[in-house]
């Protein structure tokens, strides 16, 4: 299992960012691919969810409005994105991969992708 | 939706046993069978250690087990070893609009 994440972006307040998560291997399209943030010494949030298989996905009400996320399904690739940073998006984003069951869990992550907003 | 409550630390020594409580409520905790619990080393990503209340994952010691009871479900670590010492986080199923509810966080010292 291999969940290969974009590196770390620094970016100015008010500039857009794109972060991508790719998920290899065997039926990797049989999951949906998450996204979980962590700021600074703190600790796990929810951001949003995507299938791979499809259009459907579910965005965190704390993010709402915030981001967007989408997917390719040609490559089995998820994408979180920006179109207006501000200094509180600063943190490390992870992704993370849960089964095409309702409620499974995450049952693997990748390494994150930092993503640091400043002036 | 507000985190699940988690004590901010728990200690133990070597060989003992220690049990994380996740407190939720009944629209989370308390209404799904989806309950699971991630280990977290400083610097690297979370890993799954128990979901749906008390299974393992493969790969996992079975000294790491949970319950649940009502609006809490809790995390024992039997036979505590000094790589246990991590941040450990509960998370429940909420809903279709809400698929992830994560604790607060636990750090586990191991003295």
């Amino acid at each position: 299992v291999q969940l290969e994440q974009s590196g770390a972006e620094v970016r100015k307040p008010g500039e857009s960012l794109k972060i991508s998560c790719t998920n290899s291997g065997y039926g990797s399209n049989n999951y949906w691919l998450g996204w979980v943030r962590q700021m600074p010494g703190k600790g796990l949030e929810w951001v949003a969810l995507i299938s791979l298989a499809g259009s459907e996905s579910r965005i965190s009400p704390s993010f709402q409005g915030r981001v967007t996320i989408s997917v390719d399904q040609s490559t089995n690739t998820a994408y979180l994105q920006w179109s207006s940073l501000q200094a509180s998006d600063t943190a490390m984003y992870y992704c993370a991969r849960r089964p095409s069951i309702t409620a499974s869990p995450f049952d693997y992550w990748g390494h994150g992708s930092l993503v640091t907003v400043s002036s | 939706q507000s985190a699940l409550t988690q004590p901010r630390s728990v200690t133990g020594s070597p060989g003992q046993s220690v049990t994380i409580s996740c407190t939720g409520t009944n629209s989370d905790v308390g209404r799904y069978y989806s309950v699971s619990w991630y280990q977290q080393h400083p610097g690297k990503p979370p890993k799954l250690i128990i979901y749906d209340v008390d299974k393992w994952p493969s790969g996992v010691p079975d000294r790491f087990s949970g319950s649940k009871s009502g609006n809490t479900a809790s995390l024992t670590i039997s036979g505590l070893q000094p790589e246990d010492e991590a941040d450990y986080y509960c998370c429940s199923y909420a809903g279709t609009y809400i698929p992830y509810l994560f604790g607060t966080g636990t750090n586990v010292a191991v003295l």
